[in-house]
């Protein structure tokens, strides 16, 4: 089945780094991916659609200059936290969707979800 | 705007119980339903989806679910427990935008008693 892969896991960083997410779909090409944000014990908020050679697509409410969002390849995905702050400790969550090719695999309109990172800023 | 209510923040069932989860959506068209499953500092898992087609929908895990169009609800139940099943369980509507994006609601947190 499809599989998507975030790294790393568990970051910790300093305040004011910056901190790099990648989301990898691993047997299939995903056109689109979607980048979710999870506070404890709380739902998933979609941050960001990530369209393949494309700008992302931010939500009312968050920074696209403070999360970048790159979508390089039809594999790749990658989130970039810049000048990290305590506030911004979260656990983020990749999806992704297939292209035509990937249909018979996931099924149309069906998101494969990665294991999540979790950002630790002190 | 379409939203997705989770009425129950938390339930607790013991093992070998009946449960229900429910779910009510706001959308204005026909719309995609789904529920996940969240396991403590996991990433989410499909139980069961929704498109078109027969309105009660079996899904892993012994989990099925029902939409009703009139109560603009889809709950999901399961006939009997196992403490496996304690997790947080997401409903979620996937929005016909130009990417379907998908919206999840608030999220029941499910804990079973042995």
């Amino acid at each position: 089945g499809a599989v998507v892969s975030q790294h790393p896991s568990w970051v910790i960083c300093k305040s004011g780094t910056s901190v790099k997410i990648e989301c990898r779909s691993l047997d299939f090409q995903a056109t689109t991916m979607f980048w979710y944000r999870q506070f404890p014990k709380q739902s998933l908020m979609l941050m960001a659609t990530s369209n393949e050679g494309s700008k992302a697509t931010y939500e009312q409410g968050v920074e696209k200059d403070k999360f970048l969002i790159n979508h390089a390849s039809l594999t790749l995905s990658t989130l970039t936290v810049t000048s990290a702050h305590p506030e911004d400790s979260s656990f983020y969550i990749c999806s992704a969707r297939g292209g035509q090719g990937a249909y018979r695999s996931i099924g149309a309109n069906v998101l494969t979800f990665g294991a999540g990172s979790r950002l630790t800023v002190l | 705007a379409q939203s997705v209510t989770q009425p129950d923040i938390h339930i607790t069932v013991s093992e070998g119980a009946s449960l229900e989860l429910r779910c009510n959506y706001s959308y204005g068209a026909t719309p995609y339903l789904f529920w996940y499953v969240q396991s403590p500092g996991q990433g989410l898992q499909l139980l069961l989806k929704y498109f078109s087609g027969d309105t009660l929908v079996q899904g892993i895990k012994g989990f099925e679910a029902e939409f009703k169009r009139s109560q603009s609800s889809f709950n999901l139940r399961k006939p009997s427990v196992h403490w496996s099943d304690a997790a947080e369980y997401f409903c979620a509507v996937g929005v016909a935008t130009s990417y379907d994006k998908v919206i999840f609601g608030p999220g029941t947190s499910l804990s079973v008693i042995p």
